[in-house]
């Protein structure tokens, strides 16, 4: 099956940029995901990006996709303290969705 | 409100002893998943469903078991927990099986098996 994998935390300050990496396995996945899960919270999507797009913005959000390199970046611009949460990158394929193991993001003041 | 419930919320069981959390959801979804997480690995996929009857191996079915009667539930079977069974437990459901449909998620069910 696809492997999906996230660093496991970040730490950025309050107003800073975030940068969370994903790389995956399954160069025929067609869309690739990102969720964001908070305290005691299922999980919420984020966004998504079509696999032959390069780029998508989204407000604060900029996801970013490489296809040769099977990598996939989210960055949250202007981080905030409700941006703290447990990101999740995913991808599909036959109709199976594969999720990495979660960046924790921590936003300190 | 358009959601994806879950029932029990948490539940403390013993081995072996055979239990059933029920996902209901009410936007007429064909798709229907389970996935479990823990910590480090991530959600991980135990079974999906595109349609009513129609049910799937993800990559962790063993010693899990799911149904579809009718299209609002899928309920997931352990009929013999064994303690590596307890984890967090989601239940999704999208309107179809690929593209852009927002998957939406119940609550958790949080399961230990002692």
């Amino acid at each position: 099956g696809e492997d999906v994998e996230q660093s496991l935390f970040l730490s950025v300050r309050e107003g800073d940029s975030s940068v969370i990496n994903c790389t995956y396995t399954d160069s025929s996945s067609t869309y690739l995901y990102w969720y964001k899960q908070e305290p005691g919270a299922g999980l919420q999507l984020l966004t998504y990006i079509f696999s032959n797009m390069d780029m998508k913005q989204d407000q604060r959000l900029t996801v970013l996709l490489n296809k040769k390199d099977k990598h996939l970046s989210l960055r949250i611009a202007d981080t905030q303290t409700g941006d703290s949460a447990i990101y999740f990158c995913a991808a599909i394929n036959d109709y199976k969705l594969s999720f990495g193991a979660g960046t924790t993001v921590t936003v300190r003041a | 409100e358009a959601q994806v419930t879950q029932n029990p919320r948490y539940l403390i069981t013993v081995t072996g002893k055979k239990l059933t959390v029920t996902c209901s959801q009410n936007m007429n979804h064909e798709y229907m998943s389970w996935y479990r997480q823990d910590p480090g690995l991530g959600l991980r996929q135990i079974y999906y469903s595109m349609n009513v009857e129609v049910t799937d191996k993800g990559d962790v079915p063993e010693g899990y078991k799911v149904s579809r009667k009718e299209k609002r539930n899928f309920p997931l079977i352990l009929e013999s927990p064994s303690p590596n069974q307890t984890s967090l437990y989601f239940c999704a459901s999208k309107l179809r099986g690929v593209g852009t449909d927002t998957q939406y998620f119940g609550p958790g069910t949080r399961l230990t098996v002692l």
